[in-house]
């Protein structure tokens, strides 16, 4: 089956400019992770949805970061007024249950943001 | 905030050569540790998931190891093929999120 995927793959802002990050989870999955990972780091925890509900949002860098999965399905992270920092690889990962430890996290390709 | 160390950052190998890299982590209120390997424009991919202490697991010619009580995971490359050159990352699970490691990056030069 088709696996998480998100768009765009690239995104070039200019600096402030606001920009929308999609990620399709695999259906099904109750689980939703969102990770920034930044040059030379490992991927660091955003945020965490189960369903639609945003149960964790604790690794949001700042009030511009904004994500939300009305529906339980798709997600969509917002960024506001776009900063040089943010430039990032953007990842999303699902995974079929209710955030337990030893459950899989698949991930998308990710989208690599840089704001120029 | 947990503390997720790998080492070696980078490794180069021939190809044939068996390696093998290490995964430390606070071993207080240990879960699981998931480890991922990561080839270049592709997404990470999931190799093991491990709880136990003692757990050994093994997917072809890549294994793992893990130590709760001391706070370390080994990861074995056994023949090393330039296809398994990536990045592979260890993250502990840790509430419901998992803390990521900076990760290895495997070069295998044929």
């Amino acid at each position: 089956g088709a696996g998480v995927s998100q768009s765009p793959r690239y995104k070039v802002a200019k600096r402030g400019q606001d920009v929308a990050l999609r990620c399709d989870p695999i259906s099904g999955h109750v689980s939703l992770f969102w990770y920034q990972q930044a040059l030379g780091q490992g991927p660091e925890f955003l945020t965490y949805f189960q369903n639609e509900a945003q149960l964790d949002k604790s690794g949001l860098p700042s009030d511009r970061f904004f994500a939300e999965r009305p529906e339980g399905s798709v997600s969509t992270l917002k960024i506001q007024r776009t900063q040089q920092e943010d430039s990032a690889v953007y990842l999303c990962a699902s995974s079929l249950g209710a955030g337990r430890n030893t459950d899989t996290q698949y991930f998308g390709p990710g989208t690599r943001l840089t704001v120029l | 905030i947990l503390n997720v160390e790998q080492s070696p950052q980078s490794l180069h190998v021939q190809e044939g050569d068996s390696t093998n890299f290490t995964c430390s982590f606070p071993s207080s209120n240990f879960y699981a540790l998931h480890w991922y390997r990561w080839e270049t424009a592709k997404s990470p991919e999931a190799l093991f998931v491990m709880t136990l202490n003692g757990d050994e697991k093994k997917k072809g010619r890549i294994s793992a190891t893990l130590n709760t009580k001391e706070g370390y995971s080994y990861l074995y490359i056994k023949g090393s093929q330039p296809e398994d050159s990536a990045t592979y990352l260890c993250a502990p699970y840790n509430t419901d999120k998992l803390i990521f490691g900076t990760g290895t990056r495997l070069q295998v030069f044929p």
